[in-house]
């Protein structure tokens, strides 16, 4: 069935720092791909998503590919923030069907110090 | 807009006992889909509902029930509780007919001890 893995945190970033979280996806036809965040105490928030092959998503200076010749959909930002803190889903919805289920990556922890 | 909103925020069971969670969609969305979150892990589809008809369902116990109502406003059953119900439980609405955004809740925390 469709899966999605992620790189395993904690990430540990000084403020201003690149940031990279790698995320790979199984999948039958052309799935969207999503990237979401969740602050602590709260629900997930969606921060980009692409829909077919060589998209870009982009949102708050975050930026991720759907590169379907590596089935991957990293997420990268230039300079990050102590804001950003967080923990970062990548999650795909599968190509066709009467529904939208979301298929949830196990979460990448993200920290960044002042 | 008041977004997606659940109750409670906490809720605290033993084992064996029923639970019920709440969930009012964002307004003028029609379906709502359930997910469990375990601590450390992704949420993972419970079912979805769509004109208060379960639509589809994944990989979790009949012990696990819900229900829509005409105001498209869901409710979650759990029977049975067992320890490892422990969870926050994240109810999404959205639009069913083409490729929507779903937009969560703040969750409700389940412990079961």
């Amino acid at each position: 069935g469709d899966s999605v893995t992620q790189m395993e945190g904690p990430v540990t970033l000084s403020e201003e720092a690149f940031l990279t979280i790698n995320c790979t996806y199984t999948a039958t036809g052309y799935p969207s791909l999503f990237w979401y965040v969740q602050y602590p105490g709260e629900g997930l928030q969606l921060l980009l998503k692409a829909t077919k092959a060589d998209d870009k998503g982009s949102n708050k200076g975050f930026e991720a590919t759907y590169r379907k010749e590596t089935t991957s959909f990293h997420l990268e930002k230039g300079s990050v923030q102590v804001s950003d803190s967080a923990v970062y889903f990548c999650a795909l919805r599968g190509y066709g069907g009467a529904t939208n289920k979301l298929i949830f990556g196990t979460g990448t922890l993200l920290a960044v110090q002042p | 807009d008041a977004g997606v909103t659940q109750s409670p925020t906490h809720l605290i069971k033993t084992r064996g006992q029923q639970v019920t969670l709440r969930c009012s969609p964002k307004s003028g969305h029609d379906t709502v889909s359930w997910y469990q979150q375990a601590l450390g892990q992704g949420p993972q589809f419970i079912f979805q509902y769509y004109e208060e008809e379960e639509r589809q369902r994944g990989n979790f116990p009949d012990r696990f029930s819900g229900h829509q109502f005409p105001n498209y406003s869901s409710e979650l059953n759990v029977n049975a509780l067992l320890l490892g119900d422990s969870a926050l439980y994240l109810c999404a609405s959205s639009l069913y007919r083409g490729l929507n955004e779903q937009f969560f809740g703040p969750g409700t925390r389940l412990t079961v001890l």
